[in-house]
């Protein structure tokens, strides 16, 4: 069974600029959440899909969205990027929403903000 | 903002030997706790989900407790060798409406031949 993909694996913006990171979950799992990684702050949570709905978002502020397709697909994007967002982003997959699923992590996407 | 520490931060320890290190969540609204095992240049694995006080949880030669009343956990590794060496992450969820998972800053753990 084909792991989560992330696209594109590394990506350079400057900052003011948009981004726009994909994720495809496990084939069957229908909850993606995202996460930001950098070095202070660990694994932060981003927001939770299921069903295309945003079920849940963590502590960060409005430039940060994202969405769900039907097909479970997820895309998140951040608008008027800043230097502090350059970061490493996790998608994780799991078959349903809520805290006790077994969660799979894509590789992640490297963004740079200069 | 939910707290999750866990210690030490980093540890080396000699091929063979066992090894252990802990996480703490708050013991209040508890409702699941994950350990994650991250090595350099791959992604997160789930090795364990734990929901009940007293768990207790074993892959092979790892192994993990619960104790939510008092709000830790520990992983265990008995005979270490050198592919273990990793970030173990805990993360604490805490059911409902919670902001999804909370995650440790993790122990990195190297192995020593």
């Amino acid at each position: 069974k084909a792991g989560v993909t992330q696209t594109p694996r590394y990506l350079i913006k400057t900052r003011g600029q948009q981004v726009t990171l994909s994720c495809s979950p496990i084939s069957g799992h229908r909850s993606v959440s995202w996460y930001q990684q950098t070095p202070g702050q660990g694994l932060q949570f981003l927001f939770e899909y299921f069903s295309e709905t945003q079920r849940n978002k963590g502590n960060f502020p409005g430039r940060f969205s994202g969405r769900q397709f039907s097909n479970s697909r997820s895309e998140m994007n951040v608008s008027t990027l800043e230097l502090g967002d350059s970061a490493l982003y996790l998608c994780a997959s799991s078959l349903y929403p809520g805290g006790r699923q077994e969660q799979y992590f894509g590789p992640g996407t490297r963004l740079t903000v200069t | 903002i939910l707290n999750v520490e866990q210690s030490p931060q980093s540890l080396h320890v000699q091929e063979g030997d066992s090894t252990n290190f802990t996480c703490s969540f708050p013991s209040s609204n508890f409702y699941a706790l994950h350990w994650y095992r991250w090595e350099t240049a791959k992604s997160p694995e789930a090795l364990f989900v734990m929901t009940l006080n007293g768990d207790e949880k074993k892959k092979g030669r790892i192994s993990a407790t619960l104790n939510t009343k008092e709000g830790y956990s520990y992983l265990y590794i008995k005979g270490s060798q050198p592919e273990d060496s990793a970030t173990y992450l805990c993360a604490f969820h805490s059911g409902g409406g919670a902001d999804g998972l909370t995650f440790g800053k993790g122990t990195h753990l190297i192995i020593q031949p």
